[in-house]
């Protein structure tokens, strides 16, 4: 049972255009949504969270969207560069002593000079 | 600040024989500490967990076990490989009492099984 999904496996973009990461989850006891970023042969470097208190939050280039009522959250990256490329995953948690991480299958981006 | 190793970086193993994958993490205590693996195309499974030295709990039962020495040591092992254990192994860190479970990675063991 797939709980957190990453229907693109793929994702091409220009350079300086907005890249668009999409994650969408299933169980109602996630609250916490994280995005990881991972390069071959690299452990994943964690990008940015946010709680399910908000619908929003920025750091920089990056901004994460939560829609509960829609169960799906996405990433957008804006400008795209070069060194974005790389595979993004999508990972959640219920809290209140959860240690469990539940992460998606990943999204290949590709940013195109 | 805190730095998360792990060892070796990439590993080949002929069926049959054991495994020990070695994590440590610096600069922090009491951390709770965490073995995924990544198969080829896959996302992230949880393997083990450890909120305290000695304390290990299993996700998915298979031929692997872990186990925390120190506090801030975490290893897999496995007395006989198998082909399906082939994969990218990780291993990582959250720092105890945060509320929200922000987990940090370390470089990862590319483990083949021939």
């Amino acid at each position: 049972d797939q709980q957190v999904k990453q229907n693109s496996p793929s994702l091409s973009v220009q350079e300086g255009r907005i890249s668009i990461l999409n994650c969408d989850y299933t169980n109602s006891m996630f609250d916490y949504f994280l995005w990881y970023k991972k390069y071959p042969a690299e452990g994943p470097t964690f990008l940015i969270s946010i709680s399910s208190i908000k619908d929003k939050n920025e750091d920089g280039r990056f901004t994460v969207f939560l829609n509960k009522s829609a169960k799906h959250l996405s990433l957008h990256i804006v400008p795209s560069q070069p060194g974005d490329s790389a595979v993004y995953f999508c990972a959640a948690s219920a809290s209140f002593g959860n240690e469990k991480l539940t992460f998606g299958t990943g999204t290949r981006l590709t940013i195109i000079p | 600040s805190q730095t998360i190793h792990q060892w070796p970086a990439t590993l080949v193993q002929p069926v049959g024989s054991p495994l020990s994958l070695e994590c440590t993490v610096e600069g922090t205590s009491n951390p709770n500490l965490y073995w995924y693996r990544q198969a080829a195309g896959r996302g992230l499974q949880l393997l083990f967990y450890s909120v305290g030295i000695g304390q290990i709990s299993s996700e998915v039962p298979q031929n692997l076990s872990a186990s925390r020495p120190q506090d801030r040591q975490f290893i897999l092992s496995s007395k006989k490989l198998l082909l399906s254990d082939s994969g990218f192994y990780l291993c990582a860190w959250r720092p105890s009492g945060r509320p929200y479970n922000e987990q940090f990675f370390g470089p990862g063991t590319r483990l083949t099984v021939l």
